[in-house]
C-alpha cells in the first residue's frame, strides 16, 4: 500500500526566513508521481507541483523549490524567504495509478505559520 | 484554469437531517473524488468515480452515498446527518492525462449540531 508521511505537523517561522517541509514516501510502484499541495485558510486545494519519479532534477518556481531524492523516498519542499501570504496547510501526495484508475494519497498535512 | 464548483459553501444542519452536497465540473472529465477532511487536517478519499453509472467507495469507511448520472455532476447525500459528519468535503476532477493533478473545487464546511 501506498503511504505518504509528512513529519512535521506545525511549524512557525518569522517572516524572511527560509523553511522545509519535508514528505517521505512509500510505494512499490517503479512509475508514480509525486505532488504538492497548498490549502490557504479559504479551505480550497491548490496544486504547486508534480513530479514523476524518473525525474529527479530539482525545480524552483519563483521563492519555491522541490527536492527529490528517490534514494530517500523523499520531496521535500523549501520556502526561501517567507512571508505571511505562505501560511497555509501544505500537503504532499503520491498518486496511484491501477490500470485506467487513479487516485491520490496524501499525507497528513504540514501547517506553516509565518509571522510578521 | 479548473472550473468545479461546490455548494453550499458552508452549511449548519440539524441531526437526523437529510441533506446532499453537490458538485458540479464543466471540464468533460471522467475521474471524480470525494474526500473528507478533518479538523484535525487529514483528507480521506470517501467516494471516487471513474465515469457515468460508476461509483466506488474510498479507503475511508463513509455512511454517506453518491451518485454519477451525469459525467459532469457528482452529488454526495446523507440520509441523517449526525455530528460525526461535522467535517469539510472537497470535491476533485481530473481529466484522462495521464497523472495529472487532481482539480479540487472550493469545498462545503458541514457542521451539524
Amino acid at each position: 500500500a501506498q503511504k505518504v508521511t509528512q513529519a512535521q505537523t506545525e511549524i512557525s517561522v518569522v517572516e524572511k526566513e527560509d523553511v522545509t517541509l519535508d514528505c517521505v514516501y512509500e510505494t512499490r510502484d517503479t512509475t508514480y508521481y509525486l505532488f504538492w499541495y497548498k490549502q490557504p485558510p479559504s479551505g480550497e486545494l491548490v496544486f504547486l507541483i508534480r513530479r514523476n519519479s524518473f525525474d529527479e532534477q530539482n525545480e524552483i518556481s519563483g521563492r519555491y523549490s522541490w527536492n527529490f531524492q528517490k534514494s530517500t523516498s523523499s520531496f521535500n519542499f523549501t520556502i526561501t524567504a517567507s512571508q505571511v501570504v505562505d501560511s497555509a496547510v501544505y500537503f504532499c501526495a503520491l498518486s496511484e495509478t491501477l490500470g485506467s484508475n487513479y487516485k491520490l494519497t496524501f499525507g497528513k498535512g504540514t501547517l506553516l505559520t509565518v509571522n510578521p | 484554469e479548473a472550473d468545479i464548483y461546490q455548494t453550499p459553501r458552508y452549511l449548519v444542519i440539524g441531526t437526523g437531517k437529510k441533506i446532499t452536497l453537490e458538485c458540479s465540473q464543466t471540464m468533460g472529465h471522467d475521474k471524480m473524488y470525494w474526500y473528507q477532511q478533518d479538523p484535525g487536517m487529514e483528507l480521506h478519499l470517501i467516494h471516487y468515480s471513474y465515469g457515468v453509472n460508476s461509483t466506488e467507495k474510498g479507503d475511508l469507511s463513509s455512511e454517506s452515498t453518491v451518485s454519477r448520472i451525469r459525467t459532469e455532476h457528482f452529488p454526495l447525500t446523507l440520509e441523517s446527518a449526525r455530528p460525526s459528519h461535522t467535517s469539510q468535503y472537497l470535491c476533485a476532477s481530473i481529466d484522462s492525462i495521464y497523472n495529472s493533478p487532481l482539480h479540487f473545487g472550493n469545498g462545503t464546511r458541514l457542521t451539524v449540531t
